[in-house]
């Protein structure tokens, strides 16, 4: 099974609240990945867990947090939503401890901030 | 500049027929990867390659890290063909993979 999940599919948050997304995996992989996708244009890595170390992308490193519980489960956490955080959120994973291993996609969640 | 130029944007196939797509990239990438995008929205992945190429059914790619390039083949293409493709991949010291633009492929009887 190469199935990553998340949830929710959807989601509407208000500017100034909290958002937090959910990605879970049960592939065993060591890498789970956070991207973001706005219309027209290619997702972004915005962040990555390697078992539990986070490494957050420069140019997002203070928009974005994450936790990974355990290792079939990462979250992505918005402090403070703004208008361009809407978006579509991609969540991966991937298994080996090089850069260049495959990855696998959730659904995504799209985020909508109003 | 664009990392990874993806072509055509769109691709019109009769069934029975094939073409390929091309990806080709502005420095040295270390693997890629071919997705299609599902009826739902997500991507289903088609390739992994760190090197040389791979078939899979009525699809091959190639991917030729020193001349920077990867390419996909749909051959006798029938209508579940049709979709919207993907290349992406990593460049050396990245996690991040980088992706094309998309390819949108339709096949008609």
């Amino acid at each position: 099974d190469t199935t990553v999940k998340q949830n929710p599919r959807y989601k509407l948050a208000r500017v100034g609240k909290p958002v937090n997304l959910i990605c879970s995996q049960t592939m065993n992989h060591d890498t789970m990945y956070w991207y973001q996708k706005k219309p027209n244009q290619a997702p972004k890595l915005l962040l990555f867990y390697y078992d539990k170390i986070l490494n957050r992308e420069a140019d997002t490193f203070e928009k974005f947090q994450s936790s990974r519980p355990n290792n079939s489960f990462c979250s992505l956490y918005i402090g403070s939503a703004g208008l361009e955080y809407s978006a579509m959120y991609l969540c991966a994973s991937s298994r080996g401890t090089g850069g260049y291993a495959e990855q696998f996609f959730g659904p995504g969640t799209r985020l909508t901030v109003l | 500049g664009d990392q990874v130029e993806q072509s055509p944007s769109a691709l019109s196939l009769h069934e029975g027929t094939g073409s390929a797509l091309r990806c080709n990239f502005t420095t040295t990438m270390r693997a890629v990867q071919w997705f299609r995008k599902n009826s739902r929205g997500s991507l289903i992945n088609l390739f992994y390659l760190a090197s040389g190429t791979k078939e899979n059914g009525r699809l091959k790619s190639a991917f030729d890290s020193k001349e920077r390039y990867s390419t996909l083949h749909i051959r006798d293409a029938q209508l579940e063909d049709s979709g919207t493709y993907f290349c992406a991949a990593n460049y050396q010291g990245g996690r991040a993979l980088i992706f094309g633009t998309g390819t949108t492929v339709s096949v008609s009887p």
